[in-house]
């Protein structure tokens, strides 16, 4: 089954405590993108990647970083997490450049506490 | 500020009522995306739409992209209430990269 998998799906944590979210695809995408979603904001990009070892910022990179050492999957690392970060935060992933649809992750609800 | 303005924000109405929904800004994008999210899920593409001017009809939804590419709205006939749902317009930027995301429009379609 095509999909888009996220772990965990719930983390609560406490403020500066480094965290992984992980984001991995079974459809050979070449892109892929973070995103958070907060209440009356819709979503927001964070950052997102064309391909293997190429990755750019979105609307909102500050405080997260990324990495794409393999196709299938886009890791969301917050280093230092702190209370403004608490979110609810999808994965998504589409064949490429271009007016292609974005299969999303199920999300991760992030509490920093 | 949101760069794709969404309203209404919030839409109750009973069954078999139509309804609209616009997403509007003062950009252009390369595309424009409706997706649709259900409490608990990711959002799932509904419909892409690209040329300006252009309409797109899926059973009781029409959709259709503003002449410059920066507006778009969503028209459904008839409401059920399984249209009950969050409703998410997403412009894509000049190459495809980037994607802005409008504030969504909760739809509760009563039975």
């Amino acid at each position: 089954e095509a999909q888009v998998t996220q772990n965990p799906r719930y983390l609560i944590t406490v403020t500066g405590k480094k965290l992984t979210v992980t984001c991995s695809q079974n459809m050979n995408h070449e892109y892929m993108s973070w995103y958070r979603q907060d209440p009356g904001l819709g979503l927001r990009q964070i950052y997102y990647s064309m391909n293997v070892e190429v990755t750019d910022k979105g609307d909102v990179p500050e405080g997260y970083k990324v990495s794409r050492k393999e196709k299938r999957n886009f890791p969301l690392i917050l280093e230092s997490p702190s209370p403004n970060q608490t979110s609810l935060y999808f994965c998504a992933s589409s064949r490429g450049q271009g007016p292609y649809e974005q299969y999303f992750g199920p999300g991760t609800r992030l509490t920093v506490t | 500020t949101q760069l794709l303005e969404q309203s209404p924000q919030f839409l109750s109405i009973q069954e078999g009522e139509n309804l609209t929904v616009y997403c509007n800004s003062s950009s252009v994008f390369s595309s424009l995306q409706w997706y649709r999210q259900e409490p608990g899920e990711g959002p799932v593409l509904l419909v892409t739409v690209v040329t300006g001017g252009e309409v797109k009809k899926l059973k009781r939804l029409t959709f259709q992209f503003g002449d410059a590419r920066k507006d778009s709205s969503l028209h459904i006939t008839a409401a059920q209430p399984g249209d009950t749902g969050l409703y998410l317009c997403a412009g894509a930027s000049y190459n495809f990269n980037k994607f802005y995301f409008g504030s969504g429009t909760k739809l509760n379609v009563k039975p």
